[in-house]
């Protein structure tokens, strides 16, 4: 069965880079059809789309975030990384990973809380 | 502010129906597929509705989701405790991005 799992640091200072990766597991990166997304939710509020990724490396990205998104994956690692540059409080929030077509994201991660905080 | 537009909160008793309103533009649900997500408290969204009003094995007939034009909906029929949640309707937009919506906050009274 597909597993996500998202790592990395849970707190970031401002204007710093905020950086995660998923693991994958269960299933291959590499398999053909899917994206493989980051999804963030602000603790309290709703969900926003950041971006995703081909196994490839084509990329789509959310206007509002794209000057300071970075999505790339690892196919020999199995993983897929995001960096978000230059963050505020406002970036604070839950980050989800997923395996995606489009608008369909049918496995999730559990989710990490990102803190953006001096 | 979410480029799609679903109603803050609704409610219903048990056994009840419930309907919640997903509305869009011609660039996300008028063009492409809707997309109904629920999320139960302190865990990750699950897909609950594909391609408009196709359930994902395990999820029950008593969710059903619908579109026309530029608006969708998805319907709980029989509502029980357990569907008490947070529901979103989810688009890609012709922009080459996932539009979200605002999210509704389901109790069952």
């Amino acid at each position: 069965q597909l597993q996500l799992q998202e790592s990395g640091p849970g707190l970031v200072k401002p204007s710093e880079t905020l950086s995660l990766t998923c693991t994958v597991s269960g299933g291959s990166i590499s398999s053909s059809s899917y994206y493989w997304g980051w999804i963030r939710q602000p603790p309290g509020k709703g969900l926003e789309w950041i971006g995703s990724i081909y196994y490839s490396g084509s990329t789509y990205y959310n206007p509002s975030l794209k000057s300071r998104v970075t999505i790339s994956v690892d196919t020999s690692k199995n993983q897929f990384s995001l960096k978000l540059s230059s963050v505020t409080a406002a970036d604070t929030a839950v980050y989800y990973c997923a395996r995606c077509i489009a608008a369909q994201l049918n496995n999730w991660g559990q989710g990490t809380l990102v803190t953006v905080s001096s | 502010q979410s480029v799609l537009t679903q109603p803050p909160s609704a409610s219903g008793t048990p056994g009840q129906r419930v309907t919640i309103s997903c509305s869009g533009s011609s660039s996300n649900i008028g063009s492409n597929y809707v997309y109904w997500y629920q999320q139960l408290p302190g865990t990750a969204p699950k897909l609950l509705i594909y391609r408009n009003n196709q359930r994902p094995s395990g999820v029950p007939d008593r969710f059903s989701g619908s579109k026309s034009g530029t608006s969708a909906s998805l319907a709980i029929s029989g509502l029980r405790s357990e569907d008490e949640a947070d529901y979103y309707c989810a688009a890609w937009d012709d922009s080459l991005s996932v539009s979200f919506g605002g999210g509704t906050k389901l109790t069952v009274l």
